[in-house]
């Protein structure tokens, strides 16, 4: 079945760099997504990848795609306190008319000055 | 601003007690989607809309209603709101082929 998984918890010194990972199970997803939760918060869209790219550099995010392995990752370069949330790796699929999202259950990630 | 709007943000209600979470959006956007946010299950969707008329169940559906009767809105009905509907609720909506984007969430409690 369709699957989402990811590690629970990351910590990192402040002005270091996080990695994310995720791996996910549907070889037929579109799109794969990194979203930001904070405290109390709604789900902020960090950035996503198409599934036929191998990576994309936004700023100080890098996601990576291996398509092969089905594995995903978020690299938070020069991390800071503010980027202490919960990252959410989710994939887009097309369930027949549905283009429903498959989420993992979150990272939690503690940035430490 | 391209946005999807939630109403209520937060709510605390009794059981049986009907209500209505209005999701609006502002984008034009043809698909639009519920999901249910749960400590340890993650989101899971409840319903979705591919357009106005059309709509289907998602993966736990019982116990809620949508309806879409024009493009721009969405809302999710509890008929008899029990405990275990006690969630945050997040409202999506995307373009064909094109990314999600949610509302900012909304906080039910059921007492």
């Amino acid at each position: 079945g369709e699957d989402v998984e990811q590690s629970l918890f990351l910590s990192v010194r402040e002005g270091d760099s996080s990695v994310i990972n995720c791996t996910y199970t549907d070889s037929s997803s579109t799109y794969l997504y990194w979203y930001k939760q904070e405290p109390g918060a709604g789900l902020q869209l960090l950035t996503y990848i198409f599934s036929n790219m191998d990576m994309k550099q936004d700023q100080r995010l890098t996601v990576l795609l291996n398509k092969k392995d089905k594995h995903l990752s978020l690299r938070i370069a020069d991390t800071q306190t503010g980027d202490s949330a919960i990252y959410f790796c989710a994939e887009s699929i097309n369930a027949g008319n549905n283009r429903k999202l498959i989420w993992g259950l979150g990272t939690s990630l503690a940035v430490n000055p | 601003e391209a946005q999807v709007t939630q109403n209520p943000r937060y709510l605390i209600t009794v059981t049986g007690k009907k209500l209505t979470v209005t999701c609006s959006q502002n984008m034009n956007h043809e698909y639009m989607s519920w999901y249910r946010q749960d400590p340890g299950l993650g989101l899971r969707q409840i319903y979705y809309s591919m357009n106005v008329e059309v709509t289907d169940k998602g993966d736990v559906p019982e116990g809620y209603k949508v309806s879409r009767k024009e493009k721009r809105n969405f809302p999710l009905i509890l008929e008899s709101p029990s405990p275990n509907q006690t969630s945050l609720y997040f409202c999506a909506s995307s373009p064909p082929g094109g990314t999600q984007h949610f509302g900012d969430g909304t906080r039910l409690s059921i007492l």
